[in-house]
């Protein structure tokens, strides 16, 4: 069973970047033709797709956002993680990661204030 | 960018009641290698999405038959052939033919 788990400060202030990381467990993630995924959620608002990465390393990310957004991976602790600079109070969210959009993780909330 | 419009915006159905949610793409969702990447998710009240629908039909493991989705091109539909409670939520289509991009979601509540 593949579970994922979002980790990284609830707090961020302005300006500053915004890391989170995604433990993955039930499967290496640099195994298989898989992609993983992270995708925030205002409060009461819809999904929005931030960026990915497949197990080959590539990466794909949001036009809207592709300046401020890095996605990496660390197989040797089996994560993903995100980066997402500059932030404002509009990136205050429940922050999501998800293999392949089957498997997802709780979610972290994020809160962007000084 | 594809952007993704869904309707309605909330739908409240009786038990047992059929109910149906539009997804329209501002591009044709077909990809360069045959596929159409439409697809439906669900997310429960508090819960993450999961999802529902791949390839604008295809049922993924462990959905209920009640569920179907259809369309081509760049009109598509969820239907839902007799609501249950557990159907409350809210309903996204999704397309990944270039990137990824959500619709805005269809509230589904019991009457």
């Amino acid at each position: 069973q593949v579970q994922l788990q979002e980790s990284g400060p609830g707090l961020v202030k302005p300006s500053q970047t915004l890391s989170l990381t995604c433990t993955v467990s039930g499967v290496s993630i640099s195994s298989g033709s898989y992609y993983w995924s992270w995708i925030r959620q205002p409060a009461g608002k819809g999904l929005e797709w931030l960026g990915l990465i497949y197990t080959s390393g590539n990466t794909n990310y949001n036009p809207s956002l592709k300046s401020r957004v890095t996605i990496s991976v660390d197989t040797s602790r089996n994560q993903f993680s995100l980066k997402l600079s500059s932030v404002t109070a509009a990136d205050t969210a429940l922050y999501y990661c998800a293999r392949d959009l089957i498997d997802w993780g709780q979610g972290t909330l994020v809160t962007v204030s000084s | 960018d594809i952007v993704m419009t869904q309707t309605p915006l909330s739908s409240a159905v009786s038990l047992g009641q059929p109910a149906s949610i539009s997804c329209r793409s501002s591009q044709s969702l077909v990809h360069s290698d045959g596929n159409t990447y439409l697809s439906w998710l669900q997310q429960r009240p508090g819960q993450p999405p999961r999802l529902l629908i791949y390839n604008i039909s295809n049922r993924f493991s462990g959905v209920p038959d009640r569920f179907s989705g259809s369309g081509a091109g760049t009109d598509f539909t969820l239907k839902i052939s007799r609501v249950d409670a557990e159907d409350v939520g809210v309903y996204y289509c999704m397309q990944a033919a270039q990137f990824l991009t959500f619709g805005g979601g269809t509230k589904v509540e019991i009457k």
